[in-house]
Order: structure tokens, then sequence, then C-alpha cells
């Protein structure tokens, strides 16, 4: 049982670029999350979902795009990389939204120059 | 809207201390208030997750507790060790909206 898994781990991306960034879980768990995680700034909802093929923007979803195919997998795409995006992303999931844990990911290190 | 605060952001004590750590929440309709550790340069670790029906939760060391109609939350850590020095997040969610974060409280115990 893995948890929640994440790659890459760090990534450089140029200005305009694009690149998306794997989720899975093996938990079976409905319930999916990504964030964004600043210095100083705590963690920031950018997209979420209740279920296979069900998605929902969040706190700072500007920038960004999500599917959800199967339960496992939640994928993060970045269409036009810009320097505000440097960031730590972290994906989580949980069970439901009434006992709501969350389990998170390591985590990828995202550096746009 | 939900905003969780925690107060210090930093903390430092001599190892072998008993410690609390303050959560702070303005909406008091919670379903549940989570405690988190991330280490540094790592993801976040769930600690203890207490439902709105009840007023604490105990994991070896370490024991949280809910007072909604105060909005508070503290984690108590017994016995500090070098070895709980992370950064401890809360965060409180209402249901069907989605975890809302405290900014942290980063603890050093030193040896």
């Amino acid at each position: 049982n893995a948890g929640v898994t994440q790659t890459p781990k760090f990534r450089i991306l140029k200005i305009g670029q694009s690149m998306t960034l794997q989720c899975t879980q093996d938990m079976n768990h409905n319930y999916m999350y990504w964030y964004r995680q600043d210095p100083g700034m705590g963690l920031k909802l950018i997209y979420y979902s209740v279920g296979a093929g069900i998605t929902d923007k969040g706190e700072v979803p500007n920038g960004y795009n999500v599917s959800r195919s199967t339960t496992e997998d939640f994928p993060l795409r970045l269409e036009l990389a810009a320097p505000s995006q440097t960031s730590v992303y972290f994906c989580a999931s949980s069970y439901s939204s009434s006992y709501n844990e969350q389990f998170f990911g390591p985590g990828t290190r995202l550096t746009v120059l | 809207k939900q905003e969780v605060t925690q107060i210090p952001a930093a903390l430092s004590v001599p190892e072998g201390e008993n410690l609390v750590l303050n959560c702070s929440f303005t909406d008091s309709a919670i379903y549940n208030l989570q405690w988190f550790r991330q280490d540094p340069g790592k993801g976040l670790t769930s600690l203890l997750l207490i439902q709105s029906s009840q007023r604490e939760q105990t994991s070896g060391r370490l024991n949280a507790s809910l007072d909604k109609s105060s909005g508070r939350s503290t984690l108590y850590i017994a016995a500090s060790q070098p070895g709980d020095s992370a950064t401890y997040l809360c965060a409180a969610d209402s249901g069907n909206t989605p975890l809302v974060f405290g900014k942290g409280t980063r603890l050093s115990v030193i040896a």
C-alpha cells in the first residue's frame, strides 16, 4: 500500500512551457485534492475531485487544469507556466467528506524561470 | 468563510518540556479538525483528526482537543523530544467544503 504518490519530485520549467504533475492513490479514496504551498503562506487548494469524472475549483485555480478519469489518478496540468506558479505542489486524498482525514503525497517542487 | 489561525508562528523549547500548540477557527460549524506534521522538504503527515462530536483525540504523547464554542483546538505534546521538531499545521473543514489550513507553528525542541 503505497498511499499517495506524486511524480516528478522536482522540475524546472521555462516560462510558457507546459507540464503535467502526476498523482496516484491506491487507497480507493473518492476524494482527491491538489494544493500549492508557498513559503509563509500555508496551503491553498487549487482543484479537488469528489469522484471519477467530477472536478471542482478551489481557491486558486487560475492557470491550472485537472481531470479525473479513474478513481486512482488525478493529474494537474499547467498549460503556460509563469513564475508565479513556482511553488511546492501537494496531492492528497480522503475517503469521504464526512470523515475527511486527508493523506498527502510527498510533493513536487516546481520552479518556473 | 472559514479562517484558521495558528499562533505563535514559531516556538522553541528545551527537551523534555510539555507544550501546547494553538489553533483557532472562525466558523464553529466544523465537521472535522485535523492536525498535521510537516518535516522540512517533506509532505504532510496526519497526526490526529477530531470529529465535531468529539472533544479530544490521543495518540501516544500527543493529545488534541476541540472546543467548537470558543473556536479553538490545541495540540498537547508531552515530554518533547528533538525528533518532534517540525512544523505543525491544523486544518478545519465544514462538511462538504474543502479543508482550510492554518499557516503552521514551527517547533524546535532543543537537546
